[in-house]
Parts: structure tokens; sequence; C-alpha cells
């Protein structure tokens, strides 16, 4: 079975414009995650959406960035105003319901921002 | 608050050399552990994860994982590295019963053939 997927694998873009980062999860999988990994670092977490509920977005680092599910499948991640500390890979990941269960990563969209 | 340290950057052996990656974490309780392997241009891969029970963990590719508590540490170890070994490894606890990873900065293994 597939994946999960990312789209695009690569964007570069200007400082000061908008991005948007798609993820399509696992099918089945009602849970999916967001994360940052920046050159060096770990990665951090930005983002949890599990089914219907509210999403977690305590891990966001201003009010530039934000997320969307649409029911269990595509999430899009948007950067507004881009700026040059937000380059960074980001990553997907989606899990079944149980926070036990194994996250399983997409291969990341690496964002640089000039 | 939880925190995860793998203190080698980076580590370089031979290939056929026993291996030993050190994974350190700060928790109160009993947590879950995982180490995930990074390749070049690839996504993250579960090497093995542990909840609770035996302390010696079997994963994929020959790795496998000690918990030990008094130590807090977690290391994964492969007795005999292959050059397609080379990448980079991460560590990452959470709590249990959460979804919250969190990750150590990664150790970036280089192999020599």
């Amino acid at each position: 079975g597939a994946g999960v997927s990312q789209s695009p694998s690569n964007k570069v873009t200007e400082k000061g414009k908008d991005v948007e980062l798609r993820c399509d999860p696992i099918s089945g999988h009602t849970a999916l995650y967001w994360y940052r990994q920046r050159l060096g670092q770990g990665l951090e977490f930005l983002i949890y959406f599990q089914g219907n509920s509210a999403p977690d977005k305590s891990g966001l680092p201003s009010d530039r960035f934000s997320a969307e599910r649409t029911g269990e499948s595509v999430s899009t991640l948007t950067i507004q105003r881009t700026q040059q500390e937000d380059s960074a890979v980001y990553l997907c990941a989606s899990s079944t319901r149980e926070p036990t269960d194994t996250q399983y990563f997409g291969p990341g969209t690496r964002l640089t921002v000039l | 608050a939880q925190s995860v340290t793998q203190p080698d950057i980076h580590i370089t052996v031979s290939e056929g050399a026993s291996l030993e990656l050190r994974c350190n974490y700060s928790y109160g309780a009993t947590p879950y552990l995982f180490w995930y392997v990074q390749s070049p241009g690839q996504g993250l891969q579960l090497l093995l994860k542990y909840f609770s029970g035996d302390t010696l963990v079997q994963g994929i590719k020959g790795f496998e994982a000690e918990f030990k508590r008094s130590q807090s540490s977690f290391n994964l170890r492969k007795p005999s590295v292959h050059w397609s070994d080379a990448a980079e490894y991460f560590c990452a606890v959470a709590t249990s019963g959460t979804y919250k990873y969190i990750f150590g900065t990664g150790t970036r293994l280089k192999v020599l053939a």
C-alpha cells in the first residue's frame, strides 16, 4: 500500500510570500502530524489532527502558521509571509488512532526562503 | 519537561564493526521510546520501539536497543554494521498515552568501507 506522501518535495520562495505544503496520509489513518526539522536539529512538533477532534496546535511557532485537514484525508500546512527562519524540512506523519501506534513519516518538503 | 539527548552528533565506524548509538531521556515515569532512521532523501523509518516488558527490544535491519531505567538510557546497537546503515538516527520519547514525540537532535552515522 502507499505510504505517506508530501508535495512539493522542494519549494523555494521569496521572503514575504505565502506557501502551502500538502500531506496525503496513509488511507485509514485517523491521526496526522506535522513536524519541522531545521538543519542540524531534531524534529519539532507543530500540529496534530485526530479524526474530527479539535487539532492540537500547541507546537505552531507563530500565527503565520496554520494547518487544515479535510476529514481524515489530506492536510495542508500554510505559512504566511514567510521568513528566512522558516527554511526547514517539513515532515508529515500519520498513524492509527491509538497513541502507541507507530507514526509513519512522509519524505518531507524542503522549504527554502530567500 | 521531557527531553531527549543524543550526545554524539557524528559517528564513524568501519563496515563490519559493532555500533552503539547513545540516547538519554528525561522523564519521571516510564516513557515510550523509539528509534527512527532517516536515509538521504527518505522519510523517517521506525527501527524499534519500547513501551513495556522486556527491556531488550529487537528491531528491523538487525538493530536492537536496551532500556535501562537506572541510567535513563535507550541505546541502539548493532553487532555488525553494513555500508547501507549510513544514515541519520533519531531517538524519540513520548509520554504514555499521548501522541507527542520529543525527538533528539540525531546522530549521523558514516560507514567506512
